[in-house]
Protein backbone atom coordinates (compact mmCIF):
# COMPACT_ATOMS: atom_id res chain seq x y z
CA UNK A 1 0.00 0.00 0.00
CA UNK A 2 1.23 3.26 -1.57
CA UNK A 3 0.14 5.07 1.79
CA UNK A 4 -1.99 8.32 1.76
CA UNK A 5 -1.34 10.08 -1.75
CA UNK A 6 -1.69 13.62 -2.40
CA UNK A 7 -1.32 16.13 -6.05
CA UNK A 8 0.14 17.78 -6.81
CA UNK A 9 3.13 17.79 -4.64
CA UNK A 10 4.20 21.63 -5.36
CA UNK A 11 1.69 24.26 -6.73
CA UNK A 12 2.34 28.16 -7.79
CA UNK A 13 -0.77 30.37 -7.93
CA UNK A 14 -0.76 34.02 -7.59
CA UNK A 15 -3.48 36.59 -5.60
CA UNK A 16 -7.32 36.16 -6.44
CA UNK A 17 -7.04 32.66 -7.81
CA UNK A 18 -8.49 29.52 -6.94
CA UNK A 19 -6.87 25.79 -5.96
CA UNK A 20 -7.78 22.75 -5.52
CA UNK A 21 -5.76 20.11 -3.84
CA UNK A 22 -6.55 16.10 -4.16
CA UNK A 23 -6.08 13.63 -2.05
CA UNK A 24 -6.72 9.77 -1.37
CA UNK A 25 -6.97 7.74 1.65
CA UNK A 26 -5.19 4.49 2.82
CA UNK A 27 -7.62 1.31 1.42
CA UNK A 28 -10.29 1.11 3.63
CA UNK A 29 -10.01 4.65 5.31
CA UNK A 30 -13.04 6.06 5.26
CA UNK A 31 -12.32 9.37 6.87
CA UNK A 32 -9.80 11.88 5.39
CA UNK A 33 -8.95 15.33 7.58
CA UNK A 34 -7.09 17.92 6.30
CA UNK A 35 -4.49 20.30 8.08
CA UNK A 36 -2.60 23.24 7.18
CA UNK A 37 1.10 23.63 7.81
CA UNK A 38 2.51 27.40 7.98
CA UNK A 39 6.10 27.36 8.09
CA UNK A 40 7.27 27.18 11.81
CA UNK A 41 4.19 26.18 12.95
CA UNK A 42 2.42 22.65 13.89
CA UNK A 43 -0.36 21.71 11.50
CA UNK A 44 -3.99 23.21 12.15
CA UNK A 45 -6.82 21.60 11.47
CA UNK A 46 -9.23 22.66 8.65
CA UNK A 47 -12.04 19.77 7.75
CA UNK A 48 -12.64 16.36 8.71
CA UNK A 49 -15.49 14.59 6.06
CA UNK A 50 -16.03 11.05 6.78
CA UNK A 51 -18.63 8.83 4.75
CA UNK A 52 -18.95 11.89 2.74
CA UNK A 53 -20.19 14.16 4.99
CA UNK A 54 -18.36 16.97 7.18
CA UNK A 55 -18.05 16.00 10.59
CA UNK A 56 -15.46 18.61 11.63
CA UNK A 57 -14.22 22.12 10.71
CA UNK A 58 -11.23 24.31 12.21
CA UNK A 59 -10.93 27.93 12.48
CA UNK A 60 -11.03 28.73 8.41
CA UNK A 61 -12.99 31.37 6.38
CA UNK A 62 -15.43 30.10 3.94
CA UNK A 63 -12.65 30.62 1.01
CA UNK A 64 -11.84 26.84 2.17
CA UNK A 65 -14.35 24.41 0.97
CA UNK A 66 -13.99 20.31 0.74
CA UNK A 67 -15.62 17.39 -0.62
CA UNK A 68 -15.61 13.65 -0.19
CA UNK A 69 -15.99 11.18 -2.81
CA UNK A 70 -18.01 7.96 -3.02
CA UNK A 71 -14.64 6.39 -3.05
CA UNK A 72 -13.32 8.37 -0.16
CA UNK A 73 -10.96 10.37 -1.78
CA UNK A 74 -10.91 13.83 -1.01
CA UNK A 75 -10.95 17.37 -2.40
CA UNK A 76 -9.38 21.07 -0.91
CA UNK A 77 -10.35 24.02 -2.97
CA UNK A 78 -9.24 27.45 -1.85
CA UNK A 79 -10.89 30.47 -3.54
CA UNK A 80 -9.52 33.95 -3.74
CA UNK A 81 -6.26 33.21 -2.60
CA UNK A 82 -4.12 35.08 -0.04
CA UNK A 83 -0.35 35.43 -0.17
CA UNK A 84 -1.06 34.11 3.69
CA UNK A 85 -2.28 30.97 1.86
CA UNK A 86 0.95 29.77 1.37
CA UNK A 87 1.76 26.51 3.59
CA UNK A 88 2.02 22.92 3.34
CA UNK A 89 -1.20 21.39 3.14
CA UNK A 90 -1.59 17.98 4.70
CA UNK A 91 -4.51 15.26 4.23
CA UNK A 92 -4.61 12.59 6.63
CA UNK A 93 -7.06 9.36 6.73
CA UNK A 94 -8.02 6.68 9.55
CA UNK A 95 -10.94 4.45 9.45
CA UNK A 96 -13.79 6.18 11.06
CA UNK A 97 -13.92 8.99 13.34
CA UNK A 98 -14.21 7.35 16.77
CA UNK A 99 -11.88 7.69 19.60
CA UNK A 100 -9.90 5.27 21.31
CA UNK A 101 -6.61 6.79 19.67
CA UNK A 102 -7.41 5.65 16.52
CA UNK A 103 -4.48 6.34 14.33
CA UNK A 104 -3.85 9.01 11.43
CA UNK A 105 -1.80 8.43 9.04
CA UNK A 106 -0.34 11.52 6.38
CA UNK A 107 0.39 12.40 3.41
CA UNK A 108 3.46 13.93 2.18
CA UNK A 109 1.64 17.32 1.44
CA UNK A 110 1.31 19.67 -1.02
CA UNK A 111 3.13 22.75 -0.81
CA UNK A 112 1.34 25.87 -1.79
CA UNK A 113 3.02 29.21 -2.64
CA UNK A 114 0.78 32.10 -3.52
CA UNK A 115 2.37 34.82 -5.23
CA UNK B 1 -9.32 26.39 25.03
CA UNK B 2 -7.94 23.29 23.95
CA UNK B 3 -4.12 23.99 23.01
CA UNK B 4 -0.77 22.19 23.38
CA UNK B 5 2.24 24.29 23.84
CA UNK B 6 5.70 22.72 23.12
CA UNK B 7 8.17 25.41 24.96
CA UNK B 8 11.11 24.45 23.33
CA UNK B 9 11.50 25.02 19.47
CA UNK B 10 15.12 23.43 19.44
CA UNK B 11 16.38 20.82 21.08
CA UNK B 12 19.91 19.77 21.17
CA UNK B 13 21.84 16.93 22.94
CA UNK B 14 25.03 14.50 22.39
CA UNK B 15 24.92 11.29 21.65
CA UNK B 16 23.87 8.89 24.36
CA UNK B 17 22.47 11.67 26.53
CA UNK B 18 19.00 11.85 28.07
CA UNK B 19 16.14 13.58 26.19
CA UNK B 20 13.08 14.73 27.67
CA UNK B 21 10.64 17.26 25.11
CA UNK B 22 8.02 18.92 27.22
CA UNK B 23 4.69 19.11 26.20
CA UNK B 24 2.06 20.86 27.97
CA UNK B 25 -1.82 21.09 27.23
CA UNK B 26 -5.01 22.66 27.73
CA UNK B 27 -8.21 20.91 27.71
CA UNK B 28 -11.09 20.25 29.73
CA UNK B 29 -12.07 16.77 30.20
CA UNK B 30 -10.41 13.78 29.09
CA UNK B 31 -7.29 14.33 26.43
CA UNK B 32 -6.34 11.81 24.10
CA UNK B 33 -3.04 12.86 23.51
CA UNK B 34 -0.08 11.95 20.79
CA UNK B 35 3.79 12.32 20.23
CA UNK B 36 4.16 12.44 15.31
CA UNK B 37 7.79 12.92 14.46
CA UNK B 38 8.52 13.73 11.14
CA UNK B 39 11.99 12.95 10.02
CA UNK B 40 13.99 14.68 7.46
CA UNK B 41 12.17 14.54 4.02
CA UNK B 42 9.91 12.16 5.10
CA UNK B 43 6.01 12.56 6.11
CA UNK B 44 4.75 13.09 9.46
CA UNK B 45 4.18 9.56 11.39
CA UNK B 46 2.78 8.44 14.62
CA UNK B 47 5.65 7.64 17.58
CA UNK B 48 3.22 7.01 20.01
CA UNK B 49 0.20 7.69 22.10
CA UNK B 50 -0.74 7.86 25.44
CA UNK B 51 -3.67 5.02 25.49
CA UNK B 52 -1.39 2.72 24.52
CA UNK B 53 1.24 2.99 26.81
CA UNK B 54 4.28 1.92 24.88
CA UNK B 55 7.23 2.37 24.33
CA UNK B 56 8.52 2.93 20.52
CA UNK B 57 11.83 3.02 19.77
CA UNK B 58 12.91 3.54 23.57
CA UNK B 59 10.73 6.57 23.47
CA UNK B 60 8.16 6.84 25.93
CA UNK B 61 5.37 9.41 27.31
CA UNK B 62 3.13 9.50 30.41
CA UNK B 63 0.13 11.72 30.77
CA UNK B 64 0.13 14.00 34.39
CA UNK B 65 -3.18 15.12 34.24
CA UNK B 66 -2.37 17.17 37.35
CA UNK B 67 0.41 18.87 35.70
CA UNK B 68 -1.31 19.09 32.41
CA UNK B 69 1.68 17.59 30.59
CA UNK B 70 2.96 14.76 28.38
CA UNK B 71 6.61 14.67 28.52
CA UNK B 72 8.27 12.67 25.72
CA UNK B 73 11.45 10.80 27.12
CA UNK B 74 14.51 8.81 25.68
CA UNK B 75 17.16 7.69 28.73
CA UNK B 76 20.09 7.46 25.94
CA UNK B 77 19.58 9.71 22.27
CA UNK B 78 20.47 8.06 19.15
CA UNK B 79 21.76 9.87 16.41
CA UNK B 80 18.71 8.81 14.30
CA UNK B 81 16.52 10.36 16.59
CA UNK B 82 17.44 13.76 14.84
CA UNK B 83 14.05 15.07 13.92
CA UNK B 84 11.16 17.24 14.06
CA UNK B 85 8.79 15.96 17.43
CA UNK B 86 4.93 17.48 17.31
CA UNK B 87 2.75 16.62 20.48
CA UNK B 88 -0.90 16.36 19.47
CA UNK B 89 -4.52 16.23 21.42
CA UNK B 90 -7.42 14.92 20.26
CA UNK B 91 -10.58 16.04 21.79
CA UNK B 92 -14.21 14.53 21.63
CA UNK B 93 -15.40 12.57 18.67
CA UNK B 94 -13.93 14.31 15.79
CA UNK B 95 -10.55 13.67 14.51
CA UNK B 96 -9.21 16.88 14.62
CA UNK B 97 -5.81 16.99 16.57
CA UNK B 98 -4.52 20.23 17.98
CA UNK B 99 -0.82 20.36 17.65
CA UNK B 100 1.86 21.85 19.34
CA UNK B 101 4.46 24.29 17.31
CA UNK B 102 6.55 21.68 17.16
CA UNK B 103 10.86 20.59 18.83
CA UNK B 104 13.50 19.80 16.75
CA UNK B 105 15.75 17.48 18.41
CA UNK B 106 19.32 17.22 17.18
CA UNK B 107 21.68 14.82 18.85
CA UNK B 108 25.14 15.99 18.41
CA UNK B 109 28.01 12.83 17.44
Amino acid sequence: DAGVTQSPTHLIKTRGQQVTLRCSPISGHKSVSWYQQVLGQGPQFIFQYYEKEERGRGNFPDRFSARQFPNYSSELNVNALLLGDSALYLCASSLSTAGGGETQYFGPGTRLLVL
Amino acid sequence: AQRVTQPEKLLSVFKGAPVELKCNYSYSGSPELFWYVQYSRQRLQLLLRHISRESIKGFTADLNKGETSFHLKKPFAQEEDSAMYYCALKGGNTGKLIFGQGTTLQVKP
